[in-house]
């Protein structure tokens, strides 16, 4: 089906490793991002891409790299994942719709870090 | 990052009444975003508005875009318990130079009582 799949749904690591948390899209849309979503502070903008290749820190950058070798896919990693970064991660996509910009989100990828 | 003001933080309704909600910021916003979100799952788009003073409806929800720029009204007619869930506003400041600066409310959690 066409739409925006984020994997794993769910994740339980270790303070310290690696994670990455999957996102990919079928409508070819030039915008993606990942934010990350907290009780008390809603849901915030980690990182964003205008299109392949090209990507940009938002508001909470530290801790997280991204990467976009092709347009359907935004990978997010954890390089040295902490307890801090337990959450509820959102991939969304968005494009020009004429009115403005359209945004659709993922599932939702729920990490847990101990 | 600047976040919007998004009130009540809570209803609690009886099926049947209608529900009001809003959201402002202290700058100007180009577009308006409302989403609804369930439990496990993403948030889903329900109206986009992108003019000052529009007026948008979709089925029992409608929705404003503040004359001022600076705020927007949700409102839903007779609830059914199938509305309960957290209802985000969303605002862009800049839909034409800048697709990554959507700035999310805190969310309003909808409980409707049958």
């Amino acid at each position: 089906d066409a739409g925006i799949t984020q994997s794993p749904r769910y994740k339980i690591t270790e303070t310290g490793r690696q994670v990455t948390l999957m996102c990919h899209q079928t409508w070819s849309h030039s915008y993606m991002f990942w934010y990350r979503q907290d009780l008390g502070h809603g849901l915030r903008l980690i990182y964003y891409s205008a299109a392949a290749d090209i990507t940009d820190k938002g508001e909470v950058p530290d801790g997280y790299v991204v990467s976009r070798s092709k347009t359907e896919n935004f990978p997010l990693t954890l390089e040295s994942a902490t307890r801090s970064q337990t959450s509820v991660y959102f991939c969304a996509s968005s494009e020009w719709t004429g009115g403005g910009y359209g945004y659709t989100f993922g599932s939702g990828t729920r990490l847990t870090v101990v | 990052g600047q976040q919007l003001n998004q009130s009540p933080q809570s209803m609690f309704i009886q099926e049947g009444e209608d529900v009001s909600m809003n959201c402002t910021s202290s700058s100007i916003f180009n577009t308006w975003l409302w989403y609804k979100q369930e439990p496990g799952e993403g948030p889903v788009l329900l109206i986009a508005l992108y003019k000052a003073g529009e007026l948008t409806s979709n089925g029992r929800l409608t929705a404003q875009f503040g004359i001022t720029r600076k705020d927007s009204f949700l409102n839903i007619s007779a609830s059914i318990p199938s509305d309960v869930g957290i209802y985000f506003c969303a605002g862009h400041p800049t839909p034409q130079t800048g697709a990554n600066n959507l700035f999310f409310g805190t969310g309003t959690r909808l409980t409707v009582i049958p």
